[in-house]
């Protein structure tokens, strides 16, 4: 099972919208509603931040959303904040029966 | 309040197998549904799925791993084991366990494990 492919980083001013891509295959991210996103700070375990394509946990704030077409989820943060700084990794169910995770993107506050 | 802990030795040779413990409380893998789930991090490296046991002892592995890991769980200690034989340098990483739900249709990772540092050297 190959690592879904993020961008190695992203970067926005404060207050900006970013968009953070995470693209499969029909075997897993286009053949299932079941991606997620997780955001992990430095020395930190990760935490869900978008479950099932779009669905936020309690907490999370509303500025964080995800979206999907075809082979290609996003995660999109908007007005971004210093404490956005962080990598983020997508995840999916795969046909395998196994999970996968993104290759990870480094968000960058400017 | 749902809380995993992670457990094992911070050093093995190359070689050698690891055998590391995840120890749970605020939910049990009696009940059906949960699951418990192994994902490492080599250091500064992306996240990788491991292995995942059900309720049911359904058991499920990397296909890249599938030859090296065992996983399996003691209901009564709220523990689930993880082993992966003959340890390589590169398998250096923080190992974290996780809970997902796969039992209620939710394929995600909601309570995570701080994790511990495995460092593979001679």
């Amino acid at each position: 099972q190959s690592a879904l492919t993020q961008p190695a980083s992203v970067s926005g001013s404060p207050g900006q919208s970013i968009t953070i891509s995470c693209t499969g295959t029909s075997s897993d991210v286009g053949g299932y509603k079941y991606v997620s996103w997780y955001q992990q700070h430095p020395g930190k375990a990760p935490k869900l931040m978008i479950y099932d394509v779009s669905n936020r946990p309690s907490g999370v704030s509303n500025r964080f959303s995800g979206s999907k077409s075809g082979n290609t989820a996003s995660l999109t943060i908007s007005g971004l904040q210093a404490e956005d700084e962080a990598d983020y990794y997508c995840s999916s169910y795969t046909s395998s029966i196994t999970h996968v995770f993104g290759t990870g993107t480094k968000v960058t506050v400017l | 309040q749902v809380t995993l802990r992670e457990s094992g030795p911070a050093l093995v040779k190359p070689t050698q197998t690891l055998t590391l413990t995840c120890t749970f409380s605020g939910f049990s893998l009696s009940t059906g549904g949960m699951c418990v789930t192994w994902i490492r991090q080599p250091p500064g490296k992306a996240l990788e799925w491991l292995a995942r046991i059900d309720w049911d002892d359904d058991k499920y592995y990397s296909t890249s791993l599938k030859t090296r890991l065992t996983i399996s769980k003691d209901t009564s200690k709220n523990q689930v084991v993880l082993t992966m034989t003959n340890m390589d340098p590169v398998d250096t990483a923080t190992y974290y366990c996780a809970r997902i739900r796969v039992g209620y249709g939710d394929y995600f990772f909601d309570f995570w494990g701080q994790g511990t540092l495995v460092t593979v050297s001679s």
